[in-house]
């Protein structure tokens, strides 16, 4: 099993470009999330999704979107970057929320805006 | 609002205690703890829930007080493999729109 891959590893946008970055994850969970992790800092929820079809607002929302595209894949998309979108992104899957559950997390998107 | 984490940063000699602390201002209903080693990606230790459920991967224990709302995580005879930023999370309801909100960490080095 691959677990949580992520695409690209690396990007270089300029001031107003577009972009989506994909996230697959192979272990049939529920529900997925993408997080940014600024330099020296914690992971901060952008999005997540609890289930293929429904999509939910995290602490960043602005300057995102994201599709659940089925079980397995979550994009998430920035449409007009901004260098305060310079991080690294962190996509992340699990079984479920509440109760018992952990969360598996990709390699991560570098992301750096000119 | 994110969790409070304490200590920001410590430096153990191999074999060494430590104990790292996250305090919330919120009531919580679980209390998740992450490792992430320089340029990785975060990897599940423990979670431990309001009532005394526990579930965690590595020889490494912790405590929720649900009345003070803090946890402790234990590092007991630290190896060299424990380096790296530890992240706590809480989350203050149990539900499916529940989310994790996680601490900016605590950066734990291990000398020799």
């Amino acid at each position: 099993n691959a677990g949580v891959t992520q695409t690209p590893k690396f990007q270089v946008l300029k001031t107003g470009q577009s972009m989506t970055l994909q996230c697959a994850q192979d272990m049939n969970h529920n529900s997925m999330y993408w997080y940014r992790q600024d330099p020296g800092m914690g992971l901060r929820l952008i999005y997540y999704s609890a289930s293929e079809g429904t999509t939910d607002k995290g602490e960043v929302p602005n300057g995102y979107n994201v599709s659940r595209l089925n079980k397995r894949e979550f994009s998430l998309r920035l449409e007009s970057a901004a260098p305060s979108q310079t991080s690294v992104y962190f996509c992340a899957s699990s079984e479920g929320q509440g109760r018992i559950y952990e969360q598996y997390f990709g390699p991560g998107t570098r992301l750096t805006v000119t | 609002q994110q969790p409070v984490q304490s200590p920001q940063a410590v430096i153990l000699r191999e074999g060494e205690d430590a104990v790292i602390n996250c305090s919330s201002s919120k009531a919580l209903y679980s209390v998740h703890w992450y490792r992430q080693k320089h340029g990785e990606a975060p990897v599940f230790l423990m979670i431990l829930l309001k009532g005394g459920e526990q579930k965690g991967h590595e020889k490494i224990s912790a405590s929720f007080n649900e009345k003070k709302q803090q946890s402790s995580l234990y590092l007991t005879a630290s190896q060299l493999s424990y380096s790296g930023t530890y992240f706590c999370g809480t989350e203050s309801g149990y539900s499916s729109a529940s989310k994790i909100i996680f601490g900016s960490g605590t950066r734990l080095s291990i000398r020799p």
